[in-house]
């Protein structure tokens, strides 16, 4: 069956450091790959996505790549701030009739200090 | 504003009574589904729905209940036969073709449930 692996946290870094969160997958056909955040006592929020090899989602500074030679999605920030604080999802979606189910990982606390 | 509403935020119960989470979403998104997160352990599927009136088992539903009578609405109710039921739950949905990227699930803020 599809899974996701993240890297395990938690993750500790200074205000203005580099970041990446490394996320693998495995899955039968093309998925579509997400990376959600989530703040502390909320929900998820989607961060970025990708539909296709190759394709680049980004948003606030966030970046990942969809690489299917890798079978991998790594979350990348250059200048992280302290209010990137949180939890980070990698999820992986199947399509077609998994009707819109997606399978996560089991997230990576970041935390970063001024 | 569209979006998802859960409720209450907190809740708590004596051990042995049911309990229902309320789930609303005015999106009009034919698909909803409810996640269990506990701690380092990612977010866990309970039940989904694609359309109303119908529902399908995840990995954990064993101790769950859910109805979709409504589109807008997909209550879960947590059983007695849960055995260890203190978790956060979240509550999600998606719109299943009305959109290029069909996968996209946005979920509500989550009731954290503690039973004492």
């Amino acid at each position: 069956g599809d899974s996701v692996t993240q890297m395990e946290g938690p993750v500790t870094l200074s205000e203005e450091a580099c970041l990446t969160i490394n996320c693998t997958y495995t899955a039968t056909g093309y998925p579509s790959l997400f990376w959600y955040v989530q703040y502390p006592g909320e929900g998820l929020q989607l961060l970025l996505k990708a539909t296709k090899a190759d394709d680049k989602g980004s948003n606030k500074g966030f970046e990942a790549t969809y690489r299917k030679e890798t079978t991998s999605f790594h979350l990348e920030k250059g200048s992280v701030q302290v209010s990137d604080s949180a939890v980070y999802f990698c999820g992986l979606g199947a399509g077609g009739t998994s009707y819109g189910k997606l399978t996560f990982g089991q997230g990576t606390i970041l935390t970063v200090h001024p | 504003d569209g979006g998802i509403t859960q409720s209450p935020k907190y809740l708590f119960r004596k051990e042995g009574q049911n309990v229902t989470l309320s789930c609303e979403q005015n999106l009009n998104h034919d698909a909803m589904y409810w996640y269990r997160q506990d701690p380092g352990q990612g977010l866990r599927l309970i039940y989904y729905s694609q359309i109303v009136n119908d529902f399908q088992k995840g990995d954990i539903a064993e101790g769950y209940s859910v109805s979709r009578e409504k589109k807008e609405s997909f209550p879960l109710t947590v059983t007695s036969a849960q055995k260890n039921p203190t978790a956060f739950y979240l509550c999600a949905s998606t719109p299943l073709g009305r959109e290029p990227l069909t996968d996209t699930q946005y979920f509500g803020p989550g009731t954290r449930l503690t039973v004492l």
